[in-house]
């Protein structure tokens, strides 16, 4: 059963406008969340995160939003840019320290010019 | 955050062999932790690996096909044994920085696309 759900496997979006990548989990004991941005070739990088304590994060053009009774969150990125085209992780943690990672399957976001 | 290198970075290997993967960190870590990318797929824990003790798997990894060596803190290794096409993925590993402030504390190598045929 998957813990950490991103139901939409692609986003397209036109440059300039707003992205916006969704993530739901299942584990209330999840204390911890992030969003990592992958390329082809390489590993996830880490762009943002989030405590369990927070509502929202933003940084820069990044901007997570967290809703801990509807146990959703979501990625807000603007404006776009081509750059930004890459697939998108979700991922939590466990309130245990030195956990490991829960991923989600990873949307992948096409920002065209 | 910590820089890892991983090796290597792709292989073609034949069904029935083994493939060590190697992950060497610039800095002293605790915890390592070891992924599996499968197409489409998200990344999946194969185990985590801590110095000075044995890895602890996750459900539907077994230690026979997957090997961990963690000879100390900054170098581990993760064995693909006995290869069908079903383990053709991309493996990765992890690593977490206690108290870091930048990368949300893990970090990923670039990963290793291993193709079985």
């Amino acid at each position: 059963d998957q813990q950490v759900k991103q139901n939409s496997p692609s986003l397209s979006v036109q440059e300039g406008r707003i992205s916006i990548l969704n993530c739901d989990y299942t584990n209330s004991m999840f204390d911890y969340f992030l969003w990592y941005k992958k390329y082809p070739a390489e590993g996830p990088t880490f762009l943002i995160s989030i405590s369990s304590i927070k509502d929202k994060n933003e940084d820069g053009r990044f901007t997570v939003f967290l809703n801990k009774s509807a146990k959703h969150l979501s990625l807000h990125i603007v404006p776009s840019q081509p750059g930004d085209s890459a697939v998108y992780f979700c991922a939590a943690r466990g309130n245990q320290a030195g956990t490991a990672l829960i991923f989600g399957k990873g949307t992948t976001l096409s920002v065209s010019s | 955050s910590a820089v890892i290198s991983q090796k290597p970075s792709r292989d073609i290997c034949q069904r029935g062999t083994s493939l060590t993967i190697q992950c060497q960190v610039d800095s002293q870590v605790t915890m390592m932790f070891w992924y599996r990318q499968q197409p489409g797929q998200s990344l999946t824990l194969i185990a985590t690996a801590n110095q000075g003790s044995e890895a602890t798997y996750e459900s539907g990894f077994v230690i026979d096909k997957f090997p961990i060596s963690r000879p100390n803190l900054t170098f581990s290794t993760l064995t693909v044994s006995n290869m069908s096409p079903e383990d053709s993925s991309i493996y990765l590993c992890s690593v977490l920085i206690t108290g870091a402030t930048t990368s949300g504390g893990y970090t990923f190598g670039s990963g290793t696309r291993l193709t079985v045929v």
